[in-house]
């Protein structure tokens, strides 16, 4: 079975440019989420999907991050436009449908943004 | 709010010696309770999750660990650590209703010497 797959794998971009990240779920999977993993922190939600639906955003950053799942498969998340603090591994991870029972969530290998 | 405190940043242990790695966790209910690790340049793999039953949990890689209500601790345990175990390792926790989301902890990085 294949896994979660996210490209680009690294991305350097200057301050006030814009960025997109892809992600391919596991097949079947209808929950999709984004985290933003930051040096020396733990992961961090900033959006979860149920199938095309958004489930919780409450800690995207709105005014600058934005993201779609089109068609309830792939995922894209996109910077506009960038700052130094969201250099950072932005992981993908995706599960069946968990919004009554728990279904554990798989990751991608994640992509690693640096702003310069 | 649920909220995960891993309380050591960094771990040195020497090969074929017993690890425990600390874990604590707010939540105002009983929570789901995770342990991942993280390899560089690789997304997050579970090693084991505790929901209910059962407060000692089998995972992969001969890991285990203790759920401790009393504490409010999930502490991640392996009798003996092997060269390959070097990693980040994250405690989560997650609602149990809602949106399956997860709350992580800062990690605890592991390194082992020969």
């Amino acid at each position: 079975e294949a896994g979660v797959a996210q490209s680009p794998r690294y991305k350097i971009i200057e301050k006030r440019q814009s960025v997109a990240f892809w992600c391919n779920p596991i097949s079947g999977h209808a929950t999709l989420y984004w985290y933003q993993q930051i040096l020396g922190q733990g992961p961090k939600l900033l959006i979860q999907f149920q199938n095309n639906g958004v489930v919780d955003d409450s800690q995207l950053p709105k005014d600058r991050f934005s993201a779609e799942r089109l068609k309830g498969v792939d995922s894209t998340l996109k910077i506009q436009p960038a700052k130094l603090e969201d250099s950072a591994v932005y992981l993908c991870a995706s599960s069946l449908e968990g919004t009554s029972v728990y279904y554990e969530q798989y990751f991608g290998p994640g992509t690693r943004l640096t702003v310069t | 709010a649920q909220s995960v405190t891993q309380p050591d940043i960094h771990i040195t242990v020497s090969e074929g010696a017993s690890l425990e790695l600390r874990c604590n966790y707010s939540y105002g209910a009983t929570p789901y309770l995770f342990w991942y690790v993280q390899s560089p340049g690789q997304g997050l793999q579970l090693l084991l999750k505790y929901f209910s039953g059962d407060t000692l949990v089998q995972g992969i890689k001969g890991f285990e660990a203790e759920f401790k209500r009393s504490q409010s601790s999930f502490n991640l345990r392996k009798p003996s650590v092997h060269w390959s175990d070097a990693a980040e390792y994250f405690c989560a926790v997650g609602a149990q209703t809602g949106a399956n989301n997860l709350f992580f902890g800062t990690g605890t990085r592991l390194t082992v010497i020969p």
